[in-house]
């Protein structure tokens, strides 16, 4: 398996502009989880989905933060209006079982996006 | 708000110096995790403790967990250069609903 698979690897927008990030989980997967991480605040959990169905999403900025998981192999995290702020890494992560086998999760390489 | 604080926020050694990490958290947990992440990539999964384990190894890692003072050390032996990381302690807080909550992680620095 390749690994959950992450898509822009690096991202430069202008404040205003739609950000689309996207994930493939790994394959078998039921648990998929989008993190931001910053300096400043560390890694957050923005929303996480099981079995595609999004369990939380209290983790998401603001209504300008929308993420969506058609089917098991997709996930897109979708930014819009984007702003300075929103500037971070993001990382997407998949797991069997959530946090209980003893392989945890699985991170991608991460969206570094930088907003101008 | 993160569950795990981990200690120190930096530490740097010398090569086949052994590395010690520690993690406090404040609710019950299930299980207790540590990750590392490479400067510029995503975190890697290293070893999973249980809230019934007292100690775990894999190669050089050794985990600690007392959950009588919610604490777990991360210990590396031997250290190599490659061990340079930031490490990170996550848990579930008890739930078993799936996510994680990470620290704020210990930047490792091993110099050859």
């Amino acid at each position: 398996d390749a690994g959950v698979i992450q898509s822009p690897r690096h991202e430069v927008t202008e404040m205003g502009q739609e950000v689309t990030l996207r994930c493939k989980p790994i394959s078998g997967h039921d648990y998929l989880f989008w993190y931001r991480q910053t300096m400043m605040r560390g890694l957050e959990l923005l929303i996480y989905f099981n079995n595609n169905v999004p369990i939380d999403d209290s983790g998401m900025p603001e209504d300008r933060f929308s993420a969506k998981m058609p089917n098991a192999s997709f996930s897109t995290l979708k930014i819009q209006p984007s702003e300075p702020r929103d500037s971070a890494v993001y990382f997407c992560a998949s797991s069997l079982t959530g946090n209980r086998l003893d392989y945890g999760y699985t991170f991608g390489s991460g969206t570094r996006l930088t907003v101008v | 708000s993160q569950q795990g604080e981990e200690d120190p926020q930096a530490l740097s050694i010398q090569e086949g110096e052994n590395a010690t990490m520690n993690c406090s958290y404040k609710t019950s947990i299930n299980n207790l995790q540590w990750y590392r992440q490479n400067s510029g990539r995503g975190l890697v999964h290293l070893i999973l403790i249980r809230s019934n384990e007292r100690e775990k190894h894999s190669g050089r890692l050794r985990v600690t967990l007392d959950t009588s003072k919610k604490s777990s050390s991360l210990l590396i032996t031997a250290s190599r250069a490659a061990d340079t990381a930031s490490y990170f302690c996550a848990t579930d807080r008890g739930s078993t609903l799936g996510r994680l909550y990470f620290g704020r992680g210990t930047q490792l620095t091993v110099w050859p």
